[in-house]
């Protein structure tokens, strides 16, 4: 099974950086994603990682370093588009995805 | 407009009633998946399916079936609701079971009493 653990909300400041990290305990792993989900809509999709290292995508990069189960996703210049509730996702051998609770981030004026 | 479609949006349901949600995808994706949305809890696979008339369980299938007779739909019935299954249910699907983006419908909430 996974053990996937991510913080609860965080806050922040328009224009400001935000770095929500996420870390796992797998039982395999074949990938971490991040998504998006704003209030009482689906999931969106943001970043996929398999490799150890940075990927970049405009405003927002994800991070993996697989030897410590860590994840981190960075939101930079943020907007007010951006409170939403960011989850964290790994993906096993069977390419079932669990996820973790999600974290909810509020960008303040 | 290529998507995915859940039905019904919300529903209100007796306790050991049956119910059916529907989801239809136009992608002509092979993979199809049920998430249940919980607070505190995140997402969680019930079913999946990788193709059409192959079906798989998740994390939580108990209580649940599906079906994937043609590509496009693949629905989810609650033979006997019970007020644990109140939750906000999600279809999914991509384009294969190891393709890296999901997309998700609308979501279907579910209260059962």
């Amino acid at each position: 099974g996974q053990n996937i653990d991510q913080p609860t909300e965080m806050t922040a400041t328009e224009g400001a950086i935000v770095q929500i990290n996420c870390t796992y305990q797998t039982s395999g792993f074949n990938g971490l994603f991040w998504y998006q989900q704003h209030a009482g809509e689906a999931p969106t999709f943001l970043s996929y990682n398999v490799l150890d290292g940075l990927e970049e995508k405009g405003r927002f990069s994800s991070f993996l370093s697989r030897s410590k189960g860590y994840s981190y996703l960075l939101l930079k210049e943020l907007q007010m588009k951006d409170s939403a509730s960011y989850l964290c996702a790994v993906r096993d051998n069977d390419y079932k995805l669990s996820f973790g609770a999600g974290t909810t981030v509020t960008v303040r004026a | 407009i290529a998507g995915i479609t859940q039905a019904p949006t919300s529903q209100i349901l007796a306790a050991g009633r049956r119910m059916t949600l529907r989801c239809t995808q136009d992608m002509r994706h092979n993979a199809m998946y049920w998430y249940r949305q919980d607070l505190g809890l995140g997402l969680r696979l019930i079913h999946y399916s990788n193709t059409a008339g192959t079906t798989g369980k998740g994390e939580v299938p108990d209580g649940y079936s599906v079906s994937r007779a043609n590509t496009d739909d693949f629905p989810l019935t609650l033979a006997s609701a019970v007020p644990s299954q109140t939750s906000v249910y999600f279809c999914a699907s991509s384009d294969s079971l190891d393709y890296n983006e999901q997309f998700f419908g609308p979501g279907t909430r579910l209260t059962v009493l």
